[in-house]
């Protein structure tokens, strides 16, 4: 079974905070690692897939780094808005299209 | 990316019924995915539709509690039978496709009282 961790569960921040958060996951098999975002009532949205040792993946204020040797993934959200209160969901999945998801972490920006 | 339409957004039932939620996609994909989220917990996968062959379903789920029916290349279903106040999770159906590997229908929200 296929553990995968995410923290801190749950993050307040206030506005304009610059903030990470970690994703671990088992380093054996690595095919692909998945970050989404999860507003409430809506769909997750996607925001990286990254499959490369080192890799690093930006998308305007929030960017992700990747070590696939040790299994870690890290989030990064830079100047918090409000708007960026979701949660955030990592998953590595292998070729056969199942993902495995961790817990999330919760962020809350305050105004 | 595909566009995914799922019904109902919600919905309170009582124990000892059955729901059926519908995702319907705008395009054909060969694999859709079933997720559920209890409180709490991670989203995790329930089983996998292919069209034209039986689901395959993940360790702690069956057939006989999550049906699954697939009849074309952009419709799916998902029932969940005899419910109970366990079942009252957000559920979630997935395609892959898109620049990030995945996308993910608005969810149903059940609440089995």
């Amino acid at each position: 079974i296929l553990n995968v961790e995410q923290s801190p569960q749950s993050l307040h921040v206030q506005e304009g905070d610059s903030t990470n958060f970690t994703c671990s996951f088992p380093s054996s098999n690595f095919y692909a690692l998945h970050w989404y975002r999860w507003e409430t009532a809506k769909s997750p949205e996607a925001l990286f897939v990254m499959t490369l040792n080192g890799d690093e993946k930006k998308k305007g204020r929030i960017s992700a780094t990747l070590n696939t040797k040790e299994g870690y993934s890290y989030l990064y959200i830079k100047g918090s808005q409000p708007e960026d209160s979701a949660t955030y969901l990592c998953a590595p999945g292998g070729n056969t299209g199942k993902l495995i998801f961790g817990q999330g972490t919760t962020l809350q920006v305050k105004p | 990316s595909a566009v995914i339409s799922q019904k109902p957004s919600r919905d309170i039932c009582q124990r000892g019924t059955s729901l059926t939620i519908q995702c319907q996609v705008d395009s054909q994909v060969t694999m859709m995915f079933w997720y559920r989220q209890q409180p709490g917990q991670s989203l995790t996968l329930i089983a996998t539709a292919n069209q034209g062959s039986e689901a395959t379903y993940e360790s702690g789920f069956v057939i006989d509690k999550f049906p699954i029916s697939r009849p074309n290349l952009t419709f799916s279903t998902l029932t969940v039978s005899n419910m109970s106040p366990e079942d009252s999770s957000i559920y979630l159906c997935s395609v892959e496709g898109g620049n990030y590997g995945y996308t993910f229908g608005s969810g149903t929200r059940l609440t089995v009282v």
